[in-house]
Order: C-alpha cells, then structure tokens, then sequence
C-alpha cells in the first residue's frame, strides 16, 4: 500500500490560502488520491478526490502533478473554523478500498 | 452527498459485557465496509475489513474473536466488541466503499465512542 508523508502541524490566519502538500512516492498506477477532513470526535469526512492534474469543487482544489507521486490540497480563504486534521490517503481500488490512514496534517487557523 | 451512520454515538459498559456498534449506509449499497479505531491525539488504525455475506478480513495484531463483525446486509455492518476491558475504550469508525461509474469512494461514519468502566 501506498504510503503517505504529510506536514505534522500547518498555523494560518483567516482569510488566507492554504496549501497541503502530501508525498506519496510509490502511488500505484491506478490509485486515486483521496483528502478527508477531521474535527475532534467526529468521522473523517471527503473533502476532494483527483487521479491527475487538478482537480476543484466548492471547498478546495487538489494540485497533483504528471509523476503524481505528490498531491497538494488548496484551501482558499480559510476560516476558523477550518481548523482541523487534514488525512492524504491514496488507494481506493488496490486491497479492495483499503485506506491506510497516516499522521495527518493538523491545520490551525487563527484570527 | 452520500451518508454514513453510526449507532450508537456514544456507549458506557461495564468490563466484561460485550457492546455493539452499528454502521449502516444510508443511500448506497456497501458490499465493504471498513472498522477503524482511534485514541486521542492518534490517526486511524484499521481494525478490519467487513465484507458482505463472508468472512471479516482482520488486521494484523486484531483479535477477531474479540471484535466481532458481521456484514449481513448490503446497507449494515455490526461491529461487537466481546468481553470489553477499560483498555478496549476508544473512538470506534466504520467506513463504508461506494462504487460508482464516475470512481469509487469512501465515507466515514460520524463515530461512536466506547468507554468501558
């Protein structure tokens, strides 16, 4: 499995873009690269998902580029309440949709 | 978007009862699911894998006789946690593999947290 290296902990002040680069050198051929969001006791939720190029919805864009073996997640104009663990997980269709969850990104807005 | 739910949010037990946690797929049809658990301050780890009409799939260093799943229907997963001990309190998550033409993709129950006294 696919194994993914992220920033421990990210500070940043509201209003400003935030960037969320995760490494994933050895992303197999037809993984997909997955970001979750994580407030204290709660389940991870889907934020974005992309396989190539860029990838943007109404929350962020996701910036993977052409060896995909990283994957940066865009947050524009964070708000405080943005504050939480950031997940970069890839695979989906290798093991059956088995994610092997790493540390996380613990993102901190501030005022 | 798609919805997974978890029941109980919450469950206080006695050592040595067994407690069970449901997950269920509120408008997909999930032949896998997926057990994780977490400890303050820690990621996910992954418990096991709950598949459909067979057998769960555990994780290396998972007692499968302790945490017993059953996946009886496209839309439920149970995990039952057997002869629970205060260590065996955690934040228990299920996930749930959506399949699609578009891609597959994964949610996340909101969580049930177990405390065992």
């Amino acid at each position: 499995l696919a194994k993914t290296t992220q920033p421990i902990s990210m500070d940043s002040y509201e209003g400003q873009e935030v960037n969320i680069t995760c490494s994933h050198n050895n992303i197999a051929t037809n993984d997909y690269i997955t970001w979750y969001q994580q407030f204290p006791s709660q389940g991870p939720r889907f934020i974005i998902q992309g396989y190539k190029t860029k990838v943007t919805n109404e929350v962020a864009s996701l910036f993977i580029p052409a060896d995909r073996k990283s994957s940066t997640l865009s947050l524009p104009r964070v708000s405080l309440s943005d504050t939480a663990v950031y997940y970069c997980l890839v695979g989906l269709y290798n093991q059956g949709g088995k994610l092997i969850f790493g540390q996380g990104t613990e993102l901190s807005v501030k005022p | 978007g798609a919805v997974v739910s978890q029941h109980p949010s919450w469950v206080i037990c006695k050592s040595g009862t067994s407690v069970k946690i449901e997950c269920r797929s509120l408008d997909f049809q999930a032949t896998t699911m997926f057990w994780y658990r977490q400890f303050p301050k820690q990621s996910l780890m992954l418990m096991a894998t709950s598949n459909e009409g067979s057998k769960a799939t555990y994780e290396q260093g998972v007692e499968k006789d302790k945490f017993l799943i059953n996946h009886a229907s496209l839309t439920l997963s149970t995990l039952t946690v057997t002869s629970a001990h205060p260590e065996d309190s955690s934040f228990y998550i299920c996930s749930a593999l959506r399949t699609a033409p578009g891609g597959n993709t994964i949610y996340f129950g909101e969580g049930s947290w177990l405390t065992v006294v």
